[in-house]
């Protein structure tokens, strides 16, 4: 049974860089977009970006310009590096999978169970 | 504001029928995937593609399309999917991927 974990700082200050790891475990990362996403507490869910296992990337125009993500193939992560950080970012941070080859859909079908981050001096 | 739009809210009696809809321009090429989220737990994957549910989802939840409108039908609402209800899809652009701004469902 593939599951994915979320892990790094639960504090960030602002203006500092916010990282955070995803390890698949249990399953490849080969053949599947791997996502994160956020969500405000008391708010709804917004996509950050994905990467292909192979490398591509494509991220949310908002948070383009602070968004990083890369993949680790050898160990079966993935992880997110978001700069410039504000309190706005504060939120809990998912991790996910969406499998390639759906013609005409796009759906998460695997998730972390997300971590908090704060960002507060 | 997002590219796909949700009522904020739907209420249903217990073992009645509800349907909750998600609205955007991208729907009319893209199929919704859509999503119950309970408090403090993950999201976790009803409905994707046309109409396909994934293991262990109940089959009182089904997908239709429209148009431009995409919704969820539960048939026979039961206590347990009092929960908040996100869509999902690509944006207009098919370049990204956009979510609704959910639903929250209460049974009566």
């Amino acid at each position: 049974q593939v599951q994915l974990q979320e892990s790094g700082p639960g504090l960030v200050k602002p203006s500092e860089t916010l990282s955070l790891t995803c390890t698949v475990s249990g399953g490849s990362i080969s053949n599947y977009y791997w996502s994160w996403i956020r969500q405000p507490p008391g708010k709804g869910l917004e996509w950050i970006g994905y990467m292909y296992y192979s490398g591509n990337t494509n991220f949310n125009p908002s948070l383009k310009s602070r968004v990083t993500i890369s993949v680790d193939t050898s160990k079966n992560q993935f992880s997110l590096k978001l700069t410039s950080v504000t309190a706005a970012d504060t939120a809990v941070y998912y991790c996910s999978r969406s499998p390639a080859y759906t013609p005409r859909a796009w759906y998460f079908d695997l998730w972390g169970r997300g971590t908090l981050v704060t960002v507060s001096s | 504001s997002s590219e796909l739009t949700q009522d904020p809210a739907v209420s249903v009696a217990l073992g009645q029928t509800v349907r909750i809809t998600c609205q955007g321009d991208s729907l009319r090429s893209y199929y919704a995937s859509w999503y119950q989220q309970k408090p403090g737990q993950a999201p976790v994957l009803v409905i994707y593609g046309k109409n396909s549910r994934p293991s262990g989802i109940p089959d009182r939840f089904s997908g239709s399309s429209s148009g431009n409108t995409a919704s969820l039908t539960i048939t026979g609402a039961q206590a347990e999917d009092e929960a908040d209800y996100y869509c999902n899809s690509r944006d207009s652009s098919g370049n990204h991927v956009v979510f609704g701004g959910g639903t929250k469902l209460t049974v009566l």
